[in-house]
């Protein structure tokens, strides 16, 4: 059985820093791209970031660019995202997906974990 | 970035009836390689992660109801539920994933009337 875990979310100051992980079981982790999707609290989705199977290639909503940063380590099936410089309208419930590629959908999520920047 | 526009916002269904959700995409997201649609439908009920439910724009993903269907084709598609049950009670989303960044619409909350 697939399953994502998110975890590393947590009340942060605006300016402040946070890393979240993703950790992945039940299906071969070095083969997928993987995504990280956000959802502000009452609002929609919004795709945040995603990463190649071995890293060579990241994108990024341009919302993020230069302030977060994507990375994984296949040896331990897990997905990262560092989340620098931190504003408040960061705040959202940030998901961990399988992504099926460059372009893909998203066809397995974990049950996310909240991010609330505030003073 | 290519914008999905989904409509109605939301829509309120008596058990056993219709649901119908549009999405219609800024430009097309038509593969010409494969004449594949990449476009897909999620359904979100309260408290839970999105669940992927179509892909390809009509393609149901395993193991959910045949209730369930999409269609489509240019840049409008369609998300239609069947006979509504209770359990359906929930926010549907397209999402295009032709192009990145993919891109989801705002979201149509669907409720029993």
């Amino acid at each position: 059985e697939v399953q994502l875990v998110e975890s590393g979310g947590n009340l942060v100051q605006p300016g402040g820093s946070l890393r979240l992980s993703c950790a992945a079981s039940g299906f071969n982790f070095n083969i997928y791209w993987m995504s990280w999707v956000r959802q502000a609290p009452g609002k929609g989705l919004e795709w945040v970031a995603k990463m190649k199977e071995d890293g060579s290639e990241k994108y990024y909503v341009d919302s993020v660019k230069g302030r977060f940063i994507i990375s994984r380590d296949n040896a331990k099936n897990s997905l990262y995202l560092q989340m620098n410089s931190l504003r408040a309208e960061d705040t959202a419930v940030y998901y961990c997906a399988r992504d099926g590629g460059v372009v893909g959908k998203f066809d397995y999520w974990g049950r996310g974990t909240l991010v609330t920047v505030s003073p | 970035d290519i914008v999905l526009t989904q409509s109605p916002d939301s829509l309120a269904v008596s058990l056993g009836e219709r649901a119908t959700i549009n999405c219609k995409t800024s430009q097309s997201v038509l593969f010409s390689s494969n004449n594949q649609y990449y476009l897909a439908w999620y359904q979100q009920k309260p408290g839970q992660p999105p669940n992927l439910l179509i892909h390809w724009a009509s393609t149901r993903e395993s193991g959910v109801p045949d209730r369930f269907s999409g269609s489509g084709s240019g840049t409008d598609f369609t998300l239609t539920i069947s006979s509504l049950q209770a359990e359906d009670v929930a926010v549907y989303y397209c999402q295009q994933y032709y192009r990145t960044p993919p891109t989801f619409g705002q979201g149509t909350k669907v409720e029993i009337k």
